[in-house]
């Protein structure tokens, strides 16, 4: 079984719409972390949890809020969808040394 | 904050031949500078990483070179191989050990048999 996991791992919604993105994990790390990627700029840090009762924002958290459930469990959540939201989004955990990545979602917004 | 560029966005090379990614940084207090591989429909994966207390590392075919002075660090790969078809990310941090990275934008590096 996968250490980090997504769901949904493809969605498709419209303008305006609510949508949250769960992410799960059993590696029983601490650090959450919720990035989205978009060709030719990387990977652009939205929000990160070190743990249960912390939660910080990124580098573009605007229009994306969080929710920290548990130590595994780690929502990002879209309150109203715009297009240019469309993009591709990863879930991550670290210990001190490294970050283990989700699959992915990815997320349109028509 | 910290930005750090990436060079080039795209990189294909033969079978055999090595490769060569460079990444600069802005802020001369980052102590971290990982490197992740991204395989097509998977999250990024650690494939090396440097601290700013030595100036290269290496693990097989894969080697990582930093410049603290000129503030830039590079990837190189060596005999490459098909399998090394992927994006690769690099990525800085300033605190060791809190994991809150700045990557930069991405190398599709192709490599034809």
């Amino acid at each position: 079984d996968a250490d980090v996991t997504q769901t949904p791992r493809n969605r498709i919604t419209k303008t305006g719409k609510r949508i949250m993105l769960e992410c799960s994990q059993t590696k029983g790390h601490d650090r959450m972390y919720w990035y989205r990627q978009d060709p030719g700029l990387g990977l652009r840090l939205i929000y990160y949890s070190f743990d249960v009762k912390d939660i910080n924002k990124g580098e573009i958290s605007d229009g994306y809020s969080v929710s920290r459930q548990a130590q595994a469990k780690f929502s990002l959540s879209l309150e109203s969808a715009i297009p240019n939201q469309t993009a591709l989004y990863f879930c991550a955990t670290s210990n001190y040394n490294e970050q283990f990545f989700g699959p992915g979602t990815r997320l349109t917004v028509l | 904050g910290e930005n750090v560029e990436q060079h080039p966005s795209t990189l294909s090379v033969q079978e055999g031949d090595s490769a060569v990614i460079k990444c600069t940084y802005s802020d001369s207090a980052s102590n971290y500078f990982p490197w992740y591989k991204q395989e097509l429909g998977k999250g990024p994966q650690l494939i090396i990483d440097i601290r700013s207390n030595v100036g290269e590392k290496k693990d097989q075919r894969i080697a990582v070179t930093l410049n603290k002075t000129a503030k830039h660090f590079s990837l190189h790969i060596t005999e490459t191989q098909p399998e090394d078809s992927a994006v690769y990310f690099c990525a800085a941090e300033r605190n060791t050990g809190f994991q809150k990275l700045v990557f930069g934008t991405g190398t599709r590096l192709l490599v034809s048999p």
